[in-house]
């Protein structure tokens, strides 16, 4: 099974600051890396697939990079709805394996 | 516009068994690997099992092997989850989702059926 670790696990910052969160594979799954936003309350929503493609209708200041296994996901702008648990996903292996996410919030 | 909606949560006593469903809209279903991820009380997410567009395919978790059945009926843009010999550590949130396997990724994702056991 791939472990995915995330860092930090929560991550203290003021609107209009940048955000950077790592995934890290325990073995390589290529590109097929997915980002996911979560809200309380509310299910998971795609950003990111394969490593760097930003899902449809999301914001420009979404980015994601990163082959292998060392991916890192980047907020240029925080604003107040990005608040929220954010979390990788691999599917180069069964099983699919998520990491355990990590917290943005408000500093 | 995609859209699933699960349905067929509860309570359950342990041992028990109950059926989740997911009805798909706005996608070509049957193209589509078809997942069920769950999300318990104030913890990550973890992937429960997946099925191939045709069905003739199907990926379990170690954790629900032998307890948890996938299956989909394409005719009806449906897709289920048989859930037998539940415990308690089944108690979560079951999201149907399309966030991997064969063939082409969405990462399109319901809302959720609660099942407490």
């Amino acid at each position: 099974e791939i472990v995915l670790t995330q860092s930090p696990a929560t991550l203290s910052l003021s609107p209009g600051e940048r955000a950077t969160l790592s995934c890290r594979a325990s073995q390589s799954v290529s590109s097929y890396l997915a980002w996911y936003q979560q809200r309380p309350g509310q299910a998971p929503r795609l950003l990111i697939y394969d490593a760097s493609n930003r899902a449809t209708g999301i914001p420009a200041r979404f980015s994601g990079s990163g082959s292998g296994t060392d991916f890192t996901l980047t907020i240029s702008s925080l604003e107040p709805e990005d608040f929220a648990v954010y979390y990788c996903q691999q599917r180069s292996t069964w099983p699919l394996t998520f990491g355990p996410g990590t917290k943005v919030d408000i500093k | 516009e995609v859209q699933l909606l699960e349905s067929g949560g509860g309570l359950v006593q342990p041992g028990g068994s109950l059926r989740l469903s997911c009805a798909a809209s706005g996608f070509i279903f049957s193209t589509y690997t078809m997942n069920w991820v769950r999300q318990a009380p104030g913890k990550g997410l973890e992937w429960v099992s997946a099925i191939s567009g045709n069905g003739d395919r199907t990926q379990y978790a170690d954790s629900v092997k032998g307890r948890l059945t996938i299956s989909r009926d394409n005719s009806k843009n449906m897709l289920y989850l048989q859930m037998n010999s539940l415990r308690a550590e089944d108690t979560a949130l079951y999201y149907c989702a399309t966030v991997g396997g064969w063939g082409t990724f969405s990462g399109n994702w319901g809302q959720g059926t609660q099942v407490t056991i």
